[in-house]
């Protein structure tokens, strides 16, 4: 399978735990990206990486958040001291760099729930 | 405030319907992409739209890019249950971070058998 993979699909955790989610881009993009989704919404943008370095955040994500990319292929988001309210599904996808085109393909994202 | 103000929220139709969804922005992009979600599951992208007119069709979809380029449509001819899913446009305007996805909010649309 070529396309994005992340892992792992689903995860539940109790509240203050920290979790970390494994992002695996396709092979030839070299631009990363991170989102989060709550139900029936679009996705909202957390982060971006092109190659390994990290070029915007979103206030969205919070100190708690980090996000690294440390070799410009695979990419881990951590979350410490988890929150009720950090339920959501994270997404991943990739793309190529491009001016014109911000085409991205997404993994099948992670489904966490703070319980 | 959102960038990409999608219509309507929520469509419910029956099976040989046909539907129109539309994306609209106050913004000027340099490209849109439409995707199509299923519940569990991420966004595949059905078609990205760059020239300002441009009309493009996916079997009995199609997508439209307006001039300005501010503003995209999504038609489906007679609907089946497969197409229900979550609706999605995305898109990077010019003047933002260059390759910043932002998304709209989404059309949920249920075909009924």
């Amino acid at each position: 399978d070529t396309g994005v993979s992340q892992d792992p699909r689903h995860k539940i955790t109790k509240r203050g735990q920290n979790v970390t989610f494994r992002c695996d881009p396709i092979s030839e993009h070299n631009r990363l990206y991170w989102y989060r989704q709550t139900l029936g919404q679009g996705p909202e943008f957390l982060t971006y990486f092109q190659n390994e370095a990290q070029l915007e955040k979103s206030r969205l994500l919070s100190d708690r958040f980090s996000a690294e990319r440390p070799k410009g292929s695979f990419s881990t988001l951590e979350i410490q001291r988890t929150e009720q309210g950090d339920s959501a599904m994270y997404l991943c996808a990739s793309s190529l760099k491009d001016r014109d085109i911000a085409e991205a393909f997404f993994g099948q994202g992670t489904r966490l729930t703070v319980v | 405030t959102q960038l990409l103000e999608q219509s309507p929220q929520f469509l419910s139709i029956q099976e040989g319907e046909n539907l129109t969804v539309y994306c609209n922005s106050s913004s000027v992009f340099s490209s849109l992409q439409w995707y199509r979600q299923e519940p569990g599951e991420g966004p595949v992208l059905l078609v990205t739209v760059v020239t300002g007119g441009e009309v493009k069709k996916l079997k009995r979809l199609t997508f439209q890019f307006g001039d300005a380029r501010k503003d995209s449509s999504l038609h489906i001819t007679a609907a089946q249950p497969g197409d229900t899913g979550l609706y999605l446009c995305a898109g990077a305007a010019r003047g933002t971070s260059y390759g910043k996805l932002t998304f709209g909010q989404g059309t949920i649309l249920t075909v009924h058998p």
